[in-house]
């Protein structure tokens, strides 16, 4: 039972370039959410899918863009990355909002 | 002022100890609260729920209180196991959508 899967695991990329996270859940959840970590500053909701074909905003969604390609995936996308976008992102999912959420091993980006 | 606020410690106590951390949330509206564990460089992992009613899973003690917007974690007979970073975690319904808003967390540090 994979839970919730997020690729890559690291990733350095320089300023300007563009790429996206990956995250996969196989618990049929509803709800997916993506979240960066920064020290000192928490966990903060970057964008979210309440159910399959909806998306919208969290509390930090400036310089990214989501997709919710079916009920499993759901990829972030950094169009133009910058060095304040360095962070720890973690993907999750829950089978209603709020309740109950299962997260990936996250992602280390680091932007130079 | 952030929605959810903790003491980040570190809190250093022996094996055997009793501890206990404090969490307050800003918004009235919060359906739910939670604790969740962090270890070093991991994803989150859901700890116990906290219930109006307070709610005790082994060593583990969680309290509500509404009225003052506060939440409490106890620990009794810390293990070395028990060291990681706590965070407080608050279900806050917002355009008609439920968020986690998480803490920045409190890091617990257990020593022999």
């Amino acid at each position: 039972n994979a839970g919730v899967t997020q690729t890559p695991k690291f990733q350095v990329l320089k300023t300007g370039q563009s790429m996206t996270l990956q995250c996969a859940q196989d618990m049929n959840h509803n709800s997916m959410y993506w979240y960066r970590q920064d020290p000192g500053m928490g966990l903060r909701l970057i964008y979210y899918s309440a159910s399959e074909g909806t998306t919208d905003k969290g509390e930090v969604p400036n310089g990214y863009n989501v997709s919710r390609l079916n009920k499993r995936e759901f990829s972030l996308r950094l169009e133009s990355a910058a060095p304040s976008q360095t962070s720890v992102y973690f993907c999750a999912s829950s089978e209603s909002q709020g309740y109950g959420y299962t997260f990936g091993s996250g992602t280390r980006l680091t932007v130079v | 002022r952030k929605e959810v606020e903790q003491d980040p410690g570190p809190f250093n106590v022996p094996e055997g100890a009793t501890v206990a951390f404090n969490c307050t949330y800003s918004n009235s509206a919060s359906q739910s609260f939670f604790w969740y564990r962090q270890d070093c460089r991991k994803e989150p992992k859901l700890l116990m729920s906290v219930y109006s009613s307070g709610n005790e899973d082994g060593r583990f003690t969680a309290q509500l209180n509404r009225a003052s917007q506060y939440i409490s974690l106890l620990i009794r007979d810390s293990k070395l196991s028990d060291s990681a970073t706590y965070l407080c975690v608050v279900n806050i319904l917002t355009d008609s959508s439920y968020k986690l808003i998480f803490g920045s967390g409190t890091r617990l540090l257990v020593r022999p």
